[in-house]
């Protein structure tokens, strides 16, 4: 299982944090990902890391901005946000690897807007 | 980024009929390590997105065997058979050969 939380509204510049609690699975064996999906539209990759956390890899639109982490003693994987711009509003979902990742199946996400 | 083009991008069905999408990818996705790292997600409208398919024609659990995947290399297809209600959705291909994972724009499935 996994919940999305953090999400809100915040000014362009601005600065979220994300969480995404596990459970159910050995979270600390498992790549994980965030996924986002802005409204109306497609589903975009935005960062992943592996099971220690050590590695981590961004897309070009994230990179500079976003930072994922992860606590495997807290089942919960991060994603912080800064310098947020209104292209960045999306509903974004945490999944379970990356190859062939798996989302929550009651899952909603968590929606971040980006307005002024 | 391997670019994933679906077809089509609205199908209208009848209840009971086939349906059939394509996607195809930029560039091979056969991995360094012998596996094709094509999936097919499910999404309902309000819902997270469901894996249905993963490499290529691997059925997830659950999913009914009316959902069939097949394909290499560049070409894949996602097939429904005898479709039902509960089919309707947006239906998307992706890829997780190379990362970025990246992912169709999606087909609209609903019934006619």
């Amino acid at each position: 299982q996994l919940v999305e939380s953090g999400g809100g509204l915040v000014q362009p510049g601005g600065s979220l944090r994300l969480s995404c609690a596990a459970s159910k699975f050995t979270f600390s064996t498992y790549w994980m990902s965030w996924v986002r999906q802005a409204p109306g539209r497609g589903l975009e990759f935005v960062a992943n890391i592996n099971p220690d956390g050590s590695e981590t890899s961004y897309v070009d639109s994230s990179k500079g901005r976003f930072t994922i982490s992860r606590d495997n003693a807290k089942n919960s994987l991060y994603l912080q946000m800064n310098s947020l711009r209104v292209e960045d509003t999306a509903v974004y979902y945490c999944a379970r690897r990356i190859m062939t990742p798996l989302f929550d199946p009651r899952g909603q996400g968590t929606l971040v807007i980006v307005s002024s | 980024d391997v670019v994933m083009t679906q077809s089509p991008l609205s199908l209208p069905v009848t209840l009971g009929q086939s349906a059939s999408i394509s996607c195809r990818s930029s560039q091979s996705l056969v991995h360094r390590d012998g596996n094709t790292y094509l999936n097919w997600f499910q999404q309902r409208p309000g819902q997270s997105p469901r894996r249905l398919i993963y490499k290529v024609s691997n059925r997830d659990s659950g999913v009914p065997d009316r959902f069939s995947g097949s394909g290499s290399g560049t070409d894949f297809t996602l097939k429904i058979s005898r479709v039902e209600a509960e089919d309707v959705g947006v239906y998307y291909c992706m890829q997780g050969t190379q990362w970025p994972g990246t992912f169709g724009q999606g087909t609209k499935v609903e019934i006619k």
